[in-house]
């Protein structure tokens, strides 16, 4: 079973409107973390947000929010006032505590998402 | 600024050659990792280090191998390189413990074999 899943390969949004990228997670361990990842199409992987599962309050970055759904296991990235700088690629991913300290992230298979002018 | 450096962003290399692709980092991070990132497949672990001179084998190593001799630099070697070797190599690495801290990742190295 996949432990991430993105439901949406591709999406489009208008510029100026907020949109909502899709994250679901599996797993049975009580403490994980969770994390965006935004990549353009130069390829570099840029950090945008992290949600640990003990986290009372849903993360914010500036224009990005996590919506943390503990009981759905979801974690769905919103964006507010789309920019065209926004086109990219975007991974979530999950830190396991018990696959240990070293803090490997399982990533999803990304959502491509365009903004319209 | 934290920074991930690949050695190379784009390689071309023939069936059965054996390819180095180096990162280095400068902020003395314990935990190193290469990841392969092909479409519609998200990024795999190929291996981690979590210090000097060890190593573990991620979720897809067959077909690799890594070094890290010294802190700051870890190798991905392809011993003998095979078209379906074709891909985005990411390093990343990150500091301490624990379930938070992000990953610094390097701008990527796209590799083709021929």
């Amino acid at each position: 079973a996949q432990k991430i899943t993105q439901t949406q390969p591709g999406m489009f949004v208008q510029e100026k409107e907020a949109v909502t990228l899709d994250c679901t997670y599996d797993t049975s361990d009580p403490s994980y973390g969770l994390f965006w990842y935004k990549q353009p199409s130069s390829g570099e992987m840029i950090f945008l947000i992290y949600q640990g599962s003990y986290d009372q309050q849903n993360a914010t970055e500036g224009r990005y929010s996590l919506n943390f759904q503990k009981a759905r296991k979801s974690a769905n990235l919103v964006i507010s006032a789309s920019q065209l700088g926004d086109s990219a690629m975007y991974f979530c991913a999950m830190r396991e505590v018990w696959r240990g300290s070293q803090g490997n992230l399982i990533f999803g298979k990304g959502t491509k998402l365009s903004v319209k002018p | 600024d934290v920074k991930v450096t690949q050695s190379s962003r784009y390689l071309v290399k023939r069936t059965g050659e054996k390819v180095f692709l180096e990162c280095v980092q400068d902020m003395d991070h314990e935990n190193m990792f290469w990841y392969r990132q092909d479409p519609g497949l998200g990024l795999r672990l190929i291996y981690f280090s979590y210090d000097v001179k060890m190593k573990e084998k991620g979720d897809i190593p067959e077909g690799y191998s890594v070094s890290r001799e010294k802190k700051e630099r870890f190798s991905l070697i392809l011993e003998s390189a095979s078209t379906n070797q074709t891909s985005m190599y990411l390093c990343a690495s990150r500091e301490g413990q624990g379930v938070g801290g992000e990953l610094f990742f390097g701008e990527g190295s796209r590799l083709t074999v021929l």
